[in-house]
């Protein structure tokens, strides 16, 4: 079966400063990756997501992440984070086989500290 | 533009009394989901509809059913609630499964006196 940690489950950050979210994923298959954001009070929404080719993938509002097979890793990094960056980042897994269940991790909390 | 809808954004039940939540969409999307999400953890899958058909998730209890009258539309009843199902009640949709993204509805805050 399929999971996903986030082991950081608050990462505080100064605005404009660099920041990294860690994903790790276990599965014995080929997987689909995915980072979904949730601003307070709304749902879920994609900033990107890893299907195959290039293991560096780029992703709305300056978000991008590398996919690293041999780590089992799927970390989400911004060079510069601004205050409207503060919100709740979840990382996902599919795998392609049976009817593709999508599990989420229990996520990390950004807060952009101005 | 809203592409997924829920309605309400917050609903307030008593004990054992039966809500039901609803979800609309205009993507004209294959899969539709209910997903679970308590304070600080992950949003739990408790369905999902491919076109018509209904997959539940093993851990999903009785108490939680759902309707897909059409494709736009899909409803999550719950029969006697309990303080324990307290929650955020995120709906989303897929064009298919798996690759694809889901688009997620703003969820129904759920609260059980």
């Amino acid at each position: 079966a399929q999971s996903v940690t986030q082991l950081d489950s608050q990462v505080p950050v100064f605005e404009e400063a660099p920041v990294e979210l860690r994903c790790n994923y276990s599965s014995s298959v080929s997987v689909y990756l995915f980072w979904y954001v949730q601003y307070p009070n709304q749902g879920l929404q994609l900033l990107l997501k890893y299907l195959s080719g290039s293991t560096l993938v780029k992703g709305i509002n300056g978000f991008e992440a590398e996919f690293n097979k041999s780590q089992t890793s799927f970390h989400l990094r911004k060079p510069s984070v601004h205050i409207s960056d503060t919100a709740e980042y979840f990382c996902a897994v599919s795998d392609p086989g049976g009817y593709q269940k999508v599990t989420f991790g229990t996520g990390t909390k950004l807060q952009v500290i101005p | 533009d809203a592409m997924v809808i829920q309605n309400p954004r917050y609903q307030v039940t008593q004990f054992g009394k039966p809500v039901t939540l609803s979800c609309s969409q205009t993507l004209n999307h294959n899969v539709m989901y209910w997903y679970q999400q308590k304070s600080s953890q992950a949003p739990k899958l408790l369905f999902h509809y491919y076109d018509k058909d209904f997959n539940n998730e093993a851990d999903t209890p009785d108490n939680f059913q759902s309707r897909r009258p059409n494709t736009s539309f899909c409803f999550l009843d719950i029969r006697s609630p309990g303080l324990g199902d307290a929650a955020m009640y995120l709906c989303a949709t897929s064009r298919e499964r798996g690759r694809e993204t889901q688009y997620f509805g703003p969820g129904t805050r759920l609260l059980v006196l």
